[in-house]
């Protein structure tokens, strides 16, 4: 069965600077898929940026970007330029090749940006 | 932007009552699922549905549990005759197309069982 591992409860960051955010995985699959969703305070989750396993090419959204290094199953959201905006849980996930959608959790990382 | 949208979003019942929890996914989305929560716990997959058909469920998703589209906008989950762990942040979410982990969460419906 697959894991996701959150490290780091809470993190903190001051505005403008840069945070990273650790999250390794457990799996026996060699095709699968990374995410990272963000659940603001009293709002949805939503998707901030997805990995595919079979690119090497890291995976970047504006601020966001991701270190994914396949070998050692470790998958880390670096979010540079912190905004207030960032304030969130943020969850890792993991999804095989196969099953509908089927997203596995990390556990969360709450993050506070700090002005 | 269309949204999920979930009601309630608190629902306090006494175990042993049954429980439904609605959510409306997005308009053209073709693929519903239920996640839930347990505070201080991972956020765990309950089940998918497409066609009118659960297309997978986790063990979690025992015969207590069921989903239902009632309707062409509505996607339920019912908890026929609730226990004290199924206290939970219930999610649901959708989809306009498998297999990209794209998924569309509602804000959750908060489930606390006496």
């Amino acid at each position: 069965a697959q894991t996701v591992t959150q490290s780091q409860p809470e993190m903190s960051v001051q505005e403008a600077e840069t945070v990273t955010l650790s999250c390794t995985y457990d799996t026996s699959e060699n095709n699968y898929y990374l995410f990272w969703y963000k659940q603001p305070p009293s709002r949805q989750m939503i998707l901030v940026i997805r990995q595919e396993a079979y690119k090497q090419q890291n995976a970047t959204e504006n601020r966001f970007s991701v270190n994914f290094q396949k070998a050692a199953k470790s998958f880390s959201l670096k979010i540079s330029d912190s905004q207030l905006g960032d304030t969130a849980m943020y969850f890792c996930a993991f999804m095989g090749n196969t099953g509908f959608q089927k997203l596995v959790f990390g556990t969360g990382t709450r993050l506070l940006v700090s002005p | 932007e269309p949204e999920v949208t979930q009601t309630p979003s608190h629902q306090v019942t006494q175990m042993g009552q049954e429980v439904i929890l609605r959510c409306v996914p997005i308009s053209n989305h073709l693929y519903f699922y239920w996640y839930r929560q347990i505070l201080g716990q991972k956020v765990e997959f309950l089940v998918s549905f497409y066609n009118n058909e659960i297309s997978e469920k986790s063990e979690i998703f025992d015969d207590q549990f069921s989903v239902e589209r009632p309707d062409g906008s509505n996607f339920t989950l019912k908890i026929r005759s609730t226990k004290l762990e199924d206290s939970a942040m219930y999610f649901c979410a959708s989809s306009e197309i498998v297999n990209t982990g794209e998924l569309f969460f509602g804000e959750g419906s908060r489930l606390t069982v006496l």
